[in-house]
């Protein structure tokens, strides 16, 4: 099995950029799917990436993902930042076995 | 629209079991797996496992082996997640998400879990 590893928490200012990684410990990060959730407090998870790069209908087109081979990585970009945006945010994949692993989350603060 | 609607918030003691389910609804539940996922207070989230709502196969997280049990009643579309031997430990807020796989030429995905359902309180304590 593979760890996926966040940093614990990120900030910025309203209307800034900020990039969330997300590095897979063993393995390929192109070869299983990445999703990234946004969680706000007292609320369930949503998706706002998935199958790595793909944005669900409702999300903002400020929300954007990616993935980089030479730091065998995933990220989740959010451009013009909202002080809604503030959430915690969780990236997601698998393994050959089937069994899903999620990071262990990114508490972001707009200030 | 589609939707998971979850039992409520449940009191157990340690060693006892609980059981929670997962009712589906706005779309074709045998087209769908479900996965479980729990949330320990102020911690990140855990993954236990995941059915196949076609055809019932199941995939639990290695640390749960043995002491969960994930199942599925496609007369109702309901899913159901138990868990036996509790420990304060497994306090938590657990949920059931519908998740999106599928097989190809080239292999098998998994992709989102979307929607998720409310959340189900679980606490574990003497």
């Amino acid at each position: 099995n593979f760890m996926l590893t966040q940093p614990h928490s990120v900030s910025e200012s309203p209307g800034k950029t900020v990039t969330i990684s997300c590095t897979r410990s063993s393995g390929s990060i192109a070869s299983n799917y990445v999703q990234w959730y946004q969680q706000r407090p007292g609320s369930a998870p949503t998706t706002v990436i998935y199958e790595d790069i793909q944005r669900p209908s409702g999300v903002p087109n400020r929300f954007s993902g990616s993935i980089d081979s030479s730091s065998n990585s995933a990220s989740l970009t959010i451009s013009g930042l909202k002080t809604e945006d503030e959430a915690d945010y969780y990236c997601q994949s698998y393994d050959s076995s089937n069994h899903v692993v999620f990071g262990g989350g990114t508490k972001l603060t707009v200030l | 629209q589609v939707q998971l609607v979850q039992s409520g918030a449940e009191v157990k003691k340690p060693g006892a079991s609980v059981k929670v389910s997962c009712k589906a609804s706005g779309y074709t539940f045998t087209s769908y797996g479900i996965s479980w996922v729990r949330q320990a207070p102020g911690q990140g989230l855990e993954w236990m496992g995941w059915i196949s709502a076609y055809n019932g196969n199941t995939t639990y997280a290695q640390r749960l082996q043995g002491r969960v049990t994930m199942t599925t009643d496609t007369s109702t579309s309901t899913a159901y997640m138990e868990l036996r031997s509790l420990r304060s430990d497994d306090t938590a807020v657990y949920y059931c998400a519908r998740l999106l796989y599928y097989y190809d030429s080239s292999g098998f995905y998994i992709t989102d879990f979307d929607p998720w359902g409310q959340g189900t309180l679980v606490t574990v304590s003497s």
